[in-house]
């Protein structure tokens, strides 16, 4: 079974700052990658996802990832960060092939101050 | 918006009572999920439904009862709830052609608390 580890609960940085959060993954076999994004009273909306191919994938507001299969991390990073970013970052595995069994991490609160 | 919808999007109860969450996607997808979101854990997947019919039941407790009448429409009756159950219900939606690649569409989620 796969298992997501997000290593930082809570990330407070500055606006205009850069900032990453980390995602650790555990399979034993090939899998898809996702980060979805929730803001603060609604659900989760996609932000990016490794499918296969190029391991550096970018997605909506800036924010781009980074697949590496060596150390197992799909880290989600944006150069330059806005008060509207704030809000909770979930990476999410699948196993290829596999439909459905989204397997979640426990998020990461981005928080940007003024 | 994601075009999925849930309803109501705040409910409060009482251990003995029995109430139902909403769930409606004009999506055309083919797939419906419920999942619970409690803080600090990470999402976990209860019920899974494909072309209306349940594929997934993750060892959730019998108070929870799905129902998928149509591809539509999904909905979670609750009954006899424990306040540990308290938590943000998320539904999601997903398309024929990204079910495999795990794509899924969120709806706002309704926040329950079990006084």
């Amino acid at each position: 079974a796969q298992s997501v580890t997000q290593l930082d609960s809570q990330v407070p940085v500055f606006e205009e700052a850069p900032v990453e959060l980390r995602c650790n993954y555990s399979s034993s076999v090939s899998v898809y990658l996702f980060w979805y994004v929730q803001y603060p009273n609604q659900g989760l909306q996609l932000l990016l996802k490794y499918l296969s191919g190029s391991t550096l994938v970018k997605g909506i507001n800036g924010f781009e990832a980074e697949f590496n299969k060596s150390q197992t991390s799909f880290h989600l990073r944006k150069p330059s960060v806005h008060i509207s970013d704030t809000a909770e970052y979930f990476c999410a595995v699948i196993v290829s092939g596999s439909a459905r069994q989204l397997t979640f991490g426990s998020g990461t609160q981005l928080t940007v101050l003024p | 918006e994601t075009g999925v919808t849930q309803t109501p999007r705040h409910l409060v109860m009482g251990m003995t009572n029995k109430k139902s969450l909403k769930c409606e996607q004009h999506l055309g997808h083919n797939a419906m999920y419920w999942y619970k979101q409690s803080a600090k854990k990470p999402l976990e997947l209860m019920f899974v439904y494909s072309l209306e019919e349940r594929v997934e039941n993750n060892s959730v407790p019998s108070r929870f009862s799905p129902e998928c009448p149509n591809s539509s429409h999904l909905f979670l009756h609750l009954h006899t709830l424990q306040p540990e159950d308290s938590a943000l219900y998320l539904c999601a939606s997903s398309h024929p052609t990204t079910a495999v690649t795990g794509e899924q569409f969120f709806g706002p989620g309704t926040r329950l608390t079990v006084l």
